[in-house]
């Protein structure tokens, strides 16, 4: 289909590993960012990239953490040196962005990462 | 404090009942207000989105914002087995900014029993 893609669907690791998950954005638009869920909880903004750009990075919680989007297409958002607390599930959404009023933001189904 | 609150539920009903979910919020700057629908093992998709104070209807779905109050609801009429889902408001400032990342309510877990 054509919407938002993640991948892997669920990645286990085992405490310290390094994990990279995926997302394939909807072709065309320039808007990408980041949220975490945790099993209850609504989505948490993790950082945002207008193409290539990342112009927000104010809610990775650590330096563990890393994003890029290297030809303003896939993302890859990376974390170090797992830790339990990281178990939750990664949602990637993608927007038009531009100058538009409003751009809804279309989200993946999610990595669902679990931290032994 | 977080900056949007609701109550998480569990809220069961019958099929055909009204279904009424709020959230409030603290942050003034809000201007635009969505409900997404979160089915389990899914991302979240959007139902409606409002701009500003006011009411937004789509079919069986009505959104109220009230920023005088800081308060936004969600009323579902005629309530189907397949409305049963995890609703999620969310808001953002603007976008015309840098970002427009959304800051979402917790969730309320709706089961409409047949």
């Amino acid at each position: 289909g054509a919407g938002v893609s993640q991948s892997p669907r669920y990645k286990v690791a085992k405490r310290g590993q390094d994990v990279a998950l995926r997302c394939d954005p909807i072709s065309g638009h320039v808007s990408l960012f980041w949220y975490q869920q945790a099993l209850g909880q609504g989505p948490e903004f993790l950082t945002y990239f207008q193409n290539e750009a990342q112009l927000d990075k104010s809610g990775l919680p650590s330096d563990r953490f890393f994003a890029e989007r290297p030809e303003g297409s896939v993302s890859t958002l990376k974390i170090q040196r797992t830790q339990q607390e990281d178990s939750a599930v990664y949602l990637c959404a993608s927007s038009l962005g531009g100058t538009s009023w409003y751009n809804e933001q279309f989200f993946g189904p999610g990595t669902r990462l679990t931290v032994l | 404090q977080k900056e949007v609150e609701q109550d998480p539920g569990p809220l069961s009903v019958p099929e055909g009942a009204i279904v009424s979910l709020n959230c409030t919020y603290s942050n003034s700057a809000f201007q635009y207000f969505m409900w997404y629908r979160q089915y389990s093992r899914k991302g979240p998709e959007l139902l409606m989105y409002t701009y500003s104070s006011g009411n937004k209807e789509d079919g069986r779905f009505t959104a109220q914002v009230d920023k005088s109050s800081k308060y936004i609801s969600l009323f579902i009429r005629d309530s189907q087995p397949s409305d049963s889902a995890t609703y999620l408001c969310a808001m953002s400032e603007g976008y015309g900014g840098a970002t427009n990342k959304l800051i979402f309510g917790t969730g309320t877990l709706l089961a409409v029993q047949p």
